[in-house]
């Protein structure tokens, strides 16, 4: 297993396109989680997973983002009608259930919205 | 909600020195973390801590998790050029459901 992999690496997208991230944990971790990261920030909280159930997410997930994991492995996350404000890194991440152990974070997707 | 302020901000050092920043928080944290982020990568991790008071090394990072359970420290022995980069701590609370982090420390060394 070579970790966590996010797909595309970068995206670049007009506003008001709707866009979709792609983010492969490691196999035998069961939580999966999305953070996003704008410049000079610390990651913030989207939502995560346990299996294929969502069983949070942030208020900053607006009504245009929408998660999924439907068989419980990877997940995708798509944001409709982008912002100018949606710009930031999307990052995944993966862990054991209970999870203290720390996360383990992908590379992340770069999102530029003109 | 919650915060964790870090500081330095950001700090620019000299090849060699030792470097410690810090981790404050308005709530109490049952499980402090450590990560490293480089320019377009994800966040790696440094370094757990699990208990108050405990003090973990890696390498030569040395972290503590305050008495408080409100803080946390990172420290950075002989600094090299690739310890260049962006330090965040994180955090759990009761629930351990989701990893808060903190502001970040920039960390910059001169050769």
């Amino acid at each position: 297993d070579t970790g966590v992999s996010q797909d595309p690496r970068h995206k670049i997208t007009k506003r008001g396109q709707n866009v979709t991230f792609r983010c492969d944990p490691i196999s035998e971790h069961n939580r999966l989680y999305w953070y996003r990261q704008t410049l000079g920030q610390g990651p913030e909280f989207l939502t995560y997973f346990q299996n294929e159930a969502q069983l949070e997410k942030s208020r900053l997930l607006s009504d245009r983002f929408s998660a999924e994991r439907p068989k419980g492995s990877f997940s995708t996350l798509e944001i409709q009608r982008t912002e100018q404000g949606d710009s930031a890194m999307y990052l995944c991440a993966s862990s054991l259930v209970g999870g203290t152990y720390g996360y383990t974070f992908g590379s992340g997707t770069r999102l530029t919205v003109v | 909600g919650q915060q964790l302020n870090q500081s330095p901000q950001s700090m620019f050092i000299q090849e060699g020195e030792d470097v410690s920043m810090n981790c404050t928080s308005s709530s109490i944290f049952n499980t402090w973390l450590w990560y490293k982020q480089d320019p377009g990568e994800g966040p790696v991790l440094l370094i757990a801590l699990y208990k108050a008071g405990e003090l973990t090394s890696n390498g030569r990072l040395t972290a503590q998790f305050g008495i408080t359970r409100k803080d946390s420290f990172l420290n950075i022995s002989a600094s090299i050029p690739s310890d260049v980069g962006i330090y965040f701590c994180a955090g759990f609370t009761g629930g351990g459901n989701k990893l808060t982090f903190g502001t970040g420390t920039q960390l910059k060394v001169e050769l």
